[in-house]
Order: C-alpha cells, then sequence, then structure tokens
C-alpha cells in the first residue's frame, strides 16, 4: 500500500498569512493527488484534483503542486473559514489511500 | 442536485454484521461510480471499496473477506455488508461519488457505527 504521510499535523495560522501543507508519498504517484478539507462533523469537501486542478466553487487562494512523491497544498492568504482539517488522497495505486490530516487552526 | 445518503445502525453489537444503505439521487449509479469511506472518531480516512457504474466491485484487501459492496440501480441505492465486526470497526461511515472529475465530487452526511461488545 502506497503510505500518505502529512506535514505538519498541526498548524496554527494567522488571518492573511500564507499556508503550506506537505504530503509525501512514499512512491511515486504520477501526479494523482487530490486534496480534501473536512469541518468538525462534516463530510470531507473536494478542494484539488490531480495535484493542482480547482475544483469548480473553491477559492483561487488554494492551490496544489508536486510531482513524484512530494505534493503541496498552499492557501495563499489564509481566511477565517479556512480552518479545519487537510487530508491528501492518492489514486493512483490500489488501495487507495489518505494522508493522515493536518488540522489548522486560526490564531 | 446530487445527493448521497447513507442509513443504517447506530449500534451493532461485537461480531455481528453492519449493513449500510446509501441511497443516491440527482444522478445515475449506471453513470458514476460510488465509494465507501469510513473515519474511526478522531482519526483519518480509509478507503473501503468501490462500486462502480458497469456493476463491478473493488475492496481494500484490508478488510479481507469481510465487506461486500452491492447496488440496486431501480432504487438508487449502493449497500455496503460488513461481517465479523469489531470494536475497531467503529467508526463513521460515508458514500462518496467518484467522477466526473477523477475524485470524490460529492458525499452523504455519514453515519456513525458503534460497535458494542
Amino acid at each position: 500500500d502506497i503510505q500518505m504521510t502529512q506535514s505538519p499535523s498541526l498548524l496554527s495560522a494567522s488571518v492573511g498569512d500564507r499556508v503550506t501543507i506537505n504530503c509525501k508519498a512514499s512512491q511515486n504517484i504520477n501526479k494523482y493527488l487530490n486534496w480534501y478539507q473536512q469541518k468538525l462533523g462534516e463530510a470531507p469537501k473536494l478542494l484539488i484534483y490531480n495535484t493542482n486542478n480547482l475544483q469548480t466553487g473553491i477559492p483561487s487562494r488554494f492551490s496544489g503542486s508536486g510531482s513524484g512523491t512530494d505534493y503541496t497544498l498552499t492557501i495563499s492568504s489564509l481566511q477565517p473559514e479556512d480552518f479545519g482539517t487537510y487530508f491528501c488522497f492518492q489514486h493512483n495505486s490500489w488501495p487507495l489511500t489518505f494522508g493522515s490530516g493536518t488540522k489548522l487552526e486560526i490564531k | 442536485q446530487v445527493q448521497l445518503k447513507e442509513t443504517g445502525p447506530d449500534l451493532v453489537q461485537l461480531t455481528q454484521t453492519l449493513s449500510i444503505t446509501c441511497t443516491v439521487s440527482g444522478f445515475s449509479l449506471t453513470t458514476y461510480n460510488v465509494h465507501w469511506v469510513r473515519q474511526p472518531p478522531g482519526k483519518g480516512l480509509e478507503w473501503m471499496g468501490a462500486m462502480w457504474n458497469g456493476g463491478g466491485t473493488d475492496y481494500n484487501s484490508a478488510f479481507k473477506s469481510r465487506l461486500s459492496i452491492s447496488r440496486d440501480t431501480s432504487k438508487s441505492q449502493v449497500f455496503l455488508k460488513m461481517n465479523s465486526l469489531q470494536t475497531d470497526d467503529t467508526a463513521k461511515y460515508f458514500c462518496a461519488r467518484h467522477g466526473p472529475i477523477p475524485s470524490f465530487d460529492y458525499w452523504g452526511q455519514g453515519v456513525m457505527v458503534t460497535v458494542s461488545s
């Protein structure tokens, strides 16, 4: 199975900050990497698919990059509504696997 | 509009079988795939398996032969059945639509299932 390691596990940042969350795969996942945001008690929400494609309706302050085994989610200017837990997800190989999550707190 | 809704028990006894139904609307099960994902309390997400639009299935081998996914297209329903439940199967179980983009674009609200001894 492909292991997805996210860092940091906890992130505290201020409104307006530029925030980056990292995801490292245990092997090449050929850019088949998606990012989700989850708020407490809710289902995950798709932000980015295939590394750098913004899902419809997601603000442009969210962006993704990466290749091979290393991927990044960037929030260019953090907004209060961006709190939550962020998960990366690989769909290159079976079984599909998620990262362990990054909890983003707003200072 | 696209909706998915999971229904199932709140509580299942140890070693018993879990049955959850995902009822979808706003799209056809013969056009889109539906996956199952679970999340233990306070933990991360685990992909369980998929019902493909053509009727085939795929499973996470972590569930070995305990897991079965099926569907009734006439009722727009996808079913998850998992036997020999243990306490670490306590989780919120989600169904999610896959496609047309390569991801889970719509999710149900999830059903929280507790396995009790």
